[in-house]
């Protein structure tokens, strides 16, 4: 199947820094991009979609402001975690389609996960 | 508003010993529903999408089956290396513009030998 790489794989960082998440199709241009945050034992919660060439959506309660997105190619998107508190600590992954329109399974990144000291 | 419930929780099963898991949905229409595997750390394993009733799909020891407010994923004779979380996840019709999923709880699974 297609794929789709993050990195890295596990960050830690002081509170108050930044840190930034990249997520790369391989194989397959990706218009856009979708990132979703999973706590411990929680299922996957959509944050944001990344649109390549414009500005990402994001989802109610998710402040744009902390979750910096970029999606600056047909292959990258980046999330950057801006001034990380510990309550940021979680399990981001992001996913892409390499379909064009709304068909078609997601392929998901294996995952990056940020631990804010 | 849409939601997605999978049970149970967690399973656990002797190897050989079939089951099935379970996945209730509500949604305004269904553009897809897709199971997903995923072990510890790691991103979800896409598995199958089923997009009507009545229609089922299958892959190795797994067959997923769909049905207008649920779907099922049967694992026949699992072996210990079956153990693992499985996500069922729709993506609705509206709204309409995006590929964006809902998803379920999960389901952890264990095999054991």
């Amino acid at each position: 199947g297609a794929v789709v790489s993050q990195h890295p794989s596990r960050v830690i960082c002081k509170s108050g820094t930044s840190v930034k998440i990249e997520c790369r199709s391989l194989d397959f241009q990706a218009t856009t991009m979708f990132w979703y945050r999973q706590f411990p034992k929680q299922s996957l919660m959509l944050m944001a979609t990344s649109n390549e060439g414009s500005k990402a959506t994001y989802e109610q309660g998710v402040e744009k402001d902390k979750f910096l997105i970029n999606h600056a190619s047909l292959t990258l998107s980046t999330l950057t975690v801006t001034s990380a508190h510990p309550e940021d600590s979680s399990f981001y992954i992001c996913s892409a389609n390499p379909r064009t329109g709304n068909t078609g399974e997601l392929f998901f990144g294996e995952g990056s996960r940020l631990t804010v000291l | 508003e849409d939601q997605v419930t999978q049970s149970p929780e967690a399973l656990r099963l002797q190897e050989g010993e079939s089951s099935s898991l379970n996945c209730s949905y509500t949604v305004s229409g269904l553009r897809g529903l897709f199971w997903y595997r995923q072990d510890p750390g790691k991103g979800p394993e896409f598995l199958f999408t089923l997009y009507s009733a009545g229609e089922e799909k299958e892959k190795e020891r797994l067959k997923a089956t769909l049905t207008k407010k649920e779907s099922f994923l049967h694992i026949t004779a699992p072996k210990p290396e079956d153990s693992a979380t499985y996500l069922c996840a729709v993506r609705p019709l509206w709204p309409g513009n995006t590929g964006k999923l809902i998803f379920g709880q999960g389901t952890t699974l264990q095999v054991k030998p």
